[in-house]
């Protein structure tokens, strides 16, 4: 099964712009039949989309963070990111990845997650 | 946005018990419907896929039900490792949404 790995900083200061990378393995996102995914977990919070991306390069945002998002995609190696810009400590949350399947349409499996912190 | 709420936020039980939870979406969404366990410090899992599949590896004792904009999970005869906290999710249009969330513990 395949799984996922999110890596990145842990600390961001504010106004400046998150980026978080996630490594694929047993599974070549070139093979098509998924949208890689982030979600991000506020602290003791839900879950919120925050957009997907296709092998080539196609994406979908949350329009409530599409004006700061980007995500791209290297196929290269095997990965996928996000950029979210001008953080503030709002945006302070547990980031997930995770395969979204086409036409299956769930979430599976997650990436472990990693916490990132908005702070000076 | 498609607004799905569970009910109820949070819940005691006890071990054996049977429990459900529910979660209603503001506009039909078919059977688009999926629910995942979360268990504290670790990533969501998959449970029940398209309302009422269940997903490789669960126990049978969870089951789903519901079409349009009411659905259901439930656990049949609780485990201590099921208390936890539960999403729905729901796949029929973007934005993709969730779930509040609701909160098994044990009583």
């Amino acid at each position: 099964q395949v799984q996922l790995q999110e890596s990145g900083p842990g600390l961001v200061k504010p106004s400046q712009t998150l980026s978080l990378t996630c490594t694929v393995s047993g599974g070549s996102i070139s093979s098509g039949g998924y949208y890689w995914s982030w979600i991000r977990q506020h602290p003791g919070k839900g879950l919120e989309w925050i957009g997907y991306i296709y092998y080539s390069g196609s994406t979908y945002y949350n329009p409530s963070l599409k004006s700061r998002v980007t995500l791209s995609v290297d196929t290269s190696k095997n990965q996928f990111s996000l950029k979210l810009s001008s953080v503030t400590a709002a945006d302070t949350a547990v980031y997930y990845c995770a395969p979204y399947g086409d036409p299956s349409n769930w979430f599976d499996p997650w990436g472990q997650g990693t916490l990132v912190t908005v702070s000076s | 946005d498609i607004q799905m709420t569970q009910s109820p936020s949070s819940l005691s039980a006890s071990v054996g018990d049977r429990v459900t939870i529910t979660c209603r979406a503001s506009q039909s969404i078919s059977s688009y419907l999926n629910w995942y366990q979360q268990k504290p410090g670790k990533a969501p899992n998959l449970l029940i896929y398209a309302a009422s599949s269940l997903q490789s590896g669960v126990p049978s004792r969870f089951s789903g039900s519901g079409s349009g904009t009411d659905f259901t999970l439930s656990i049949s005869s609780l485990q201590p490792e099921d208390f936890a906290t539960y999403y729905c999710q729901q796949s029929h249009s973007t934005p993709i949404t969730f779930g509040q969330g609701t909160r098994l513990e044990i009583k």
